[in-house]
């Protein structure tokens, strides 16, 4: 069945640092993986989203690998900052529309 | 432009008892889909309306149901409240209709809590 996964519940930084947080994923029908970050008390933000027919993308300080060989998504931060605290997830499209599968989530600090 | 607002934000029911909650997408937004969010389970999907239409349906008991009005804004309904409903209700929406675009707007969510 479908399913999206993270390899670590909990990755700690340093600030100033690169992050990367990885996700498999079993459905290699899926069109499109997104990934959003969720802070304490709000709904997740939308930060970069990749199409199955792509390898990478980047965006501002962000970049998303996509290796679809072994079903792999990765996020990049760079220079990772205080205010990139958060629970990031990973999703993927299934179906079209809106459905989104979300991964377990990885809880990101960054130390000062 | 105001963001997606979600109604109430906190509450508390008893088992058996019924709960709506109301969601306000963003002006000129169409699609407005619906996630439970629980420790236990992460982020699942409920349902997508779209047009006052519902458009996919996750797998969820029937005791979940939801609708959307005319001007796009979205209601959904737990009955018979179960001691596991207690979660946090996302809502979202997207600009427009069209599929496999990934970037939806979530509300702050409405935080439910069975006794």
């Amino acid at each position: 069945g479908e399913s999206v996964g993270l390899h670590l519940p909990t990755l700690s930084v340093q600030e100033g640092d690169n992050s990367i947080i990885n996700c498999a994923y079993s459905n290699s029908a899926s069109d499109y993986f997104i990934w959003y970050k969720q802070e304490s008390g709000k709904g997740p933000q939308f930060i970069i989203d990749i199409r199955s027919n792509m390898d990478k993308r980047q965006g501002q300080r962000v970049t998303v690998l996509l290796n679809k060989t072994v079903k792999h998504l990765s996020l990049q931060i760079a220079a990772t900052q205080p205010g990139d605290s958060a629970v990031y997830f990973c999703a993927e499209s299934t179906g079209g529309g809106n459905k989104l599968t979300f991964g377990t989530g990885t809880q990101l600090k960054v130390e000062l | 432009k105001a963001g997606v607002t979600q109604t109430p934000r906190y509450l508390i029911k008893t088992r058996g008892q019924q709960v709506t909650l109301s969601c306000s997408p963003i002006s000129g937004h169409r699609s407005v889909s619906w996630y439970q969010q629980t420790p236990g389970q992460g982020l699942q999907f409920l349902f997508e309306y779209f047009s006052e239409t519902q458009r996919n349906k996750g797998n969820f008991p029937g005791r979940f149901s939801g609708r959307q009005f005319s001007n796009s804004r979205s209601e959904m309904n737990v009955s018979t409240l179960e001691l596991g409903d207690s979660a946090l209700y996302l809502c979202a929406s997207q600009p427009e209709g069209g599929p496999l675009t990934g970037e939806l707007f979530f509300g702050e969510g409405s935080r439910l809590t069975v006794l």
